[in-house]
């Protein structure tokens, strides 16, 4: 077990629809990092919060939106969805800002648009 | 330049064989070239890393050799176990553009069947 904590572990939704994932650090992680996995992609970086802050961004899509709360969980939302949007996401955890120590994942959450 | 191609898609071995992963990429920039393995279910979990100024390096029965002219690197399983059947990926860390941060590339991974 990581330490990382997320829910929900399924999520089945309509085209157009809206959810909302949510990510718990590892106790002490300041960094937390989202990735999509999917078949054809494999697993790609999507953005970074490091203590409530922006960090980094990889791909992510316009549609998509994180943000870290004070208490360190984070939220990915992602919105106005496509069947292309089936996937995988994690997310991970660190302790530092740069993106330079060891990345522990969550479970992930299995995302269904149907 | 930030692509990291993994092979081969999958594999499958006998129990006590020697599956080996191969990894490569293009971009001098990647400093640290960390191994994943995920079981069904379940998040990626790091296995074992290496840097650049290093050939080799081994932890327990997993073992990264590394190239850096050719600029490949692989995964050995020495006397693999059916609890090895994963999938495993290689990893690249490589600055992000735009700023100070680095980031990790991934390979497509490789799903690994050890049979009993």
């Amino acid at each position: 077990d990581s330490g990382v904590t997320q829910t929900p572990k399924h999520l089945i939704t309509a085209t157009g629809q809206r959810v909302t994932l949510r990510c718990s650090p590892r106790s002490g992680d300041l960094s937390v990092y989202w990735y999509q996995q999917s078949l054809d992609q494999g697993l790609q970086f999507l953005i970074q919060y490091y203590n409530g802050e922006e960090r980094a961004k990889g791909n992510i899509l316009e549609r998509f939106s994180a943000q870290q709360f004070p208490d360190l969980h984070s939220e990915l939302n992602l919105s106005s969805l496509e069947l292309g949007d089936s996937a995988l996401y994690f997310c991970a955890s660190s302790n530092l800002p740069g993106g330079e120590d060891t990345q522990y994942f969550g479970p992930g959450t299995r995302l269904t648009v149907l | 330049q930030q692509q990291v191609k993994q092979s081969p898609q999958s594999l499958i071995v006998q129990k006590g064989g020697i599956p080996i992963i191969n990894c490569a990429y293009e971009n001098t920039a990647f400093d640290y070239f960390p191994w994943y393995q995920q079981f069904p279910g379940k998040g990626p979990a790091l296995l074992i890393a290496i840097r650049p100024d290093v050939s080799e390096k081994k932890e327990g029965r997993f073992t990264i050799s590394f190239n850096k002219s050719a600029k490949q690197f692989s995964l050995h399983i020495m006397d693999s176990q059916p609890g090895d059947s994963a999938t495993y990926f290689c990893a690249a860390r490589g600055p992000n553009s735009g700023g100070s941060n680095y980031k990790l590339t991934f390979g497509k991974g490789t799903l690994l069947t050890v049979n009993p």
